[in-house]
C-alpha cells in the first residue's frame, strides 16, 4: 500500500516565524489533505490538494504529484497553530477514498 | 447541528462491556468512515460504507462490527474489548470517493 512520511516529526518555533511542513508519498495520489489535530483530538480540514497550489490566509500548500511529496508552508506562526498536523493520501480509483495518515508533524509555537 | 457528531465524547467500559458509538454527519454526504488513532500510531482507517453498504474491512478484529442504516448515520458496536482497544475512534464522511473528507470530534475510549 502507499507509504507516507512527514518531516520533521516536531518542529518549536517562536512566534512570527514561517514553517515548512513536508509529506512525500511512494504512489500516485487522487486524494491528498492536510489537517490539523487540536489538543481535544478533533482534526481540522485545511486543504484538498492532490495536486497543485492552494492558499488560505496565513496557510498555503503546494502538491508535485509528479514528484510524489506536497508541502504546507505557515506563514507569521501564531500560539494557535500549535497542534500536530497530519498529511494523508488516497490512492487510484476506490483507494481514493481509503486515506493512509503520516505520522504527523508536531508544531509548538512559543509566544 | 451542523458538520460531523460523535457521541457519547468519552467511554470508559470493562472488557466483558457490549457498548456503541454514534456517528451522525449533516452534510448530505454519501461515504462514511470509522478510523482508529492509537497513542503513538498513525491514524488507521478501520471500515469504509459508501451509499450504506460497506466497502472496505481493514483487518479490523470482529469485536468491532459497523453498522450503517442510512447514509446519515453510522455505529460502531463493540463487545468484549481488549485494553490495548484504547483510542480515539474518528469518523468522517465525504461526498464521493475523491473528495474532502470531514471528521467528527471524536469518541476517546477506555477499556479497562
Amino acid at each position: 500500500g502507499i507509504q507516507v512520511e512527514q518531516s520533521p516529526p516536531d518542529l518549536i518555533l517562536q512566534e512570527g516565524a514561517n514553517s515548512t511542513l513536508r509529506c512525500n508519498f511512494s504512489d500516485s495520489v487522487n486524494n491528498l489533505q492536510w489537517f490539523h489535530q487540536n489538543p481535544w483530538g478533533q482534526l481540522i480540514n485545511l486543504f484538498y490538494i492532490p495536486s497543485g497550489t492552494k492558499q488560505n490566509g496565513r496557510l498555503s500548500a503546494t502538491t508535485v504529484a509528479t514528484e510524489r511529496y506536497s508541502l504546507l508552508y505557515i506563514s507569521s506562526s501564531q500560539t494557535t497553530d500549535s497542534g500536530v498536523y497530519f498529511c494523508a493520501v488516497g490512492g487510484q480509483g476506490w483507494g481514493a477514498q481509503k486515506l493512509v495518515f503520516g505520522q504527523g508533524t508536531r508544531l509548538t509555537i512559543n509566544p | 447541528e451542523t458538520g460531523v457528531t460523535q457521541t457519547p465524547r468519552h467511554l470508559v467500559m470493562g472488557m466483558t462491556n457490549k457498548k456503541s458509538l454514534k456517528c451522525e454527519q449533516h452534510l448530505g454526504h454519501n461515504a462514511m468512515y470509522w478510523y482508529k488513532q492509537s497513542a503513538k500510531k498513525p491514524l488507521e482507517l478501520m471500515f469504509v460504507y459508501s451509499l450504506e453498504e460497506r466497502v472496505e474491512n481493514n483487518s479490523v478484529p470482529s469485536r468491532f462490527s459497523p453498522e450503517c442504516p442510512n447514509s446519515s448515520h453510522l455505529f460502531l458496536h463493540l463487545h468484549t474489548l481488549q485494553p490495548e482497544d484504547s483510542a480515539l475512534y474518528l469518523c468522517a464522511s465525504s461526498q464521493g470517493g475523491s473528495d474532502t473528507q470531514y471528521f467528527g470530534p471524536g469518541t476517546r475510549l477506555t477499556v479497562l
